[in-house]
């Protein structure tokens, strides 16, 4: 079964740009979506599309596709962005989620 | 405004049954792929089940494959999830969640329900 690779975290300063990476076979021939989770909370749709973003989320967060990886790009990062962030694509009829990142913001 | 919420969680015990409900509203419900997604505690996302418009099609995880059963009634906007056969490793938040899409192969998840926690113990 298709199966994506996220670090487990990152770290990032207040006002600094953290990247995720998410990676899979052929990633790169297939769509992205990112997703952010808060303790407690549902996760909430970020990038799709692999760079589009919903209405209503910040364009901070952007999204990119090259080769096997796509990237979370976060630019300016605040407080309120510590969260867990999870990609997410689509093989044979399945959806597959990464395993996670946790974004620590010292 | 669209929004979804999930009901039928409880305590189970293994080998036990289990119905989740997601009503839906606020949107063409009836136009949509529905999905469930679960989150094991202190867990990851993992995708469950989901279904087309209809019921044309209908995909599972592996590891629910025999067991978990996705319905949906258009009528009453709303979707479901038979649990049988439970196990421990089932224990986990369930979310009902609206699958948008952009193009074939391009899918996502849109919107989520606050989820309904199911705990499969003895």
């Amino acid at each position: 079964s298709y199966a994506l690779t996220q670090p487990p975290s990152v770290s990032v300063s207040p006002g600094q740009t953290a990247s995720i990476t998410c990676s899979g076979d052929k990633l790169g021939n297939k769509y992205t979506s990112w997703y952010q989770q808060t303790p407690g909370q549902s996760p909430v749709l970020i990038i799709y599309h692999d760079d589009k973003r919903p209405s209503g989320i910040p364009e901070r967060f952007s999204g990119s596709t090259s080769g096997n990886t796509a990237t979370l790009t976060i630019r300016g990062t605040q407080a309120m962005d510590e969260a867990d962030y999870y990609c997410q694509t689509w093989d044979s009829r399945t959806e597959v989620f990464g395993p996670g990142t946790k974004v620590t913001v010292l | 405004e669209v929004q979804l919420v999930e009901s039928g969680g409880g305590l189970v015990q293994p080998g036990g049954s289990l119905r989740l409900s997601c009503a839906g509203s606020g949107f063409t419900f009836r136009s949509y792929w529905m999905s469930w997604v679960r989150q094991a505690p202190g867990k990851g996302l993992e995708w469950v089940a989901n279904i087309k418009e209809d019921e044309g099609e209908k995909n599972y995880v592996d590891s629910v494959k025999g067991r978990f059963i996705i319905s949906r009634d258009d009528a009453k906007n709303s979707v479901f999830l038979q649990m049988n056969n439970l196990r421990v490793e089932d224990t986990a938040v369930y979310y009902c969640a609206r699958r948008g899409v952009v193009g074939w192969g391009s899918y996502y998840f849109d919107f989520w329900g606050p989820g309904a926690l199911v705990t499969v113990s003895s």
